[in-house]
């Protein structure tokens, strides 16, 4: 069955700590990937996506997600968060419709 | 403000009675997508249309969920004799359909449903 797990459920930093999100997709065909971001009160934004090519991509804010298809994964990154980065990251699968991973909750303390 | 909206934001019911929410997606979009987000969880996927066809129905769509998108445009979801376990979040995004290409899905703030 098609399935996407995220390794962390909640994540605590302190401002301009790095980070970084796990993310293993279960699935066999050609894979779409994505990061979702909800901030507070907000709806679902796409942060970023790979559908081929370079396998590390570039997202809005300064996050980036690297594809490594021999390990199934793609980790969300970003060199130095901010406190306006406290949201909550979903990872998902497309083959036709979204398969989410049930979510990572950061919260950065200023 | 021209993104997917939906309507109501909340809606607070009885166990028992039936439930209708309405999704507005963009304009010219012809994908339409409903979601299901549950507290901790990450959105599941239950059906989604291209123009007025309803083309994948998740098993998670029990027979008391019914969605429909009679002109292609907006689309309801109506859930009957509603249950505890359907209190959630429902979400709705849309997006274009290019043969061969994906593109992306962009949501809807979401019907919060509450069963008493």
């Amino acid at each position: 069955a098609q399935s996407v797990s995220q390794h962390n459920h909640h994540v605590i930093l302190s401002e301009a700590a790095s980070l970084e999100l796990g993310c293993n997709y279960s699935y066999g065909g050609t894979v779409n990937l994505f990061w979702y971001v909800q901030y507070p009160g907000q709806h679902l934004q796409l942060l970023l996506k790979y559908f081929s090519g370079d396998p590390l991509v570039k997202g809005i804010k300064g996050f980036e997600a690297e594809f490594i298809k021999s390990k199934f994964s793609f980790n969300l990154r970003k060199p130095s968060v901010q406190w306006s980065d406290t949201a909550e990251y979903f990872c998902a699968v497309n083959p036709r419709k979204l398969i989410f991973g049930q979510g990572t909750e950061l919260s950065v303390k200023p | 403000d021209t993104g997917v909206s939906q309507d109501p934001r909340h809606k607070i019911t009885k166990r028992g009675q039936n439930v209708t929410f309405r999704c507005d997606p963009i304009s010219e979009h012809n994908r339409l997508y409903w979601y299901r987000q549950t507290l901790g969880q990450g959105p599941e996927f239950l059906t989604y249309f291209q123009n007025e066809a309803q083309l994948e129905k998740s098993r998670l769509l029990s027979d008391r969920f019914s969605a429909e998108r009679p002109k292609g445009s907006f689309s309801t979801l109506e859930i009957q004799r509603t249950e505890q376990g359907d209190s959630a979040m429902y979400l709705c995004a849309s997006s274009t359909q290019t043969s061969g290409t994906y593109n992306e899905q962009f949501f809807g703030p979401g019907t919060r449903l509450t069963v008493l």
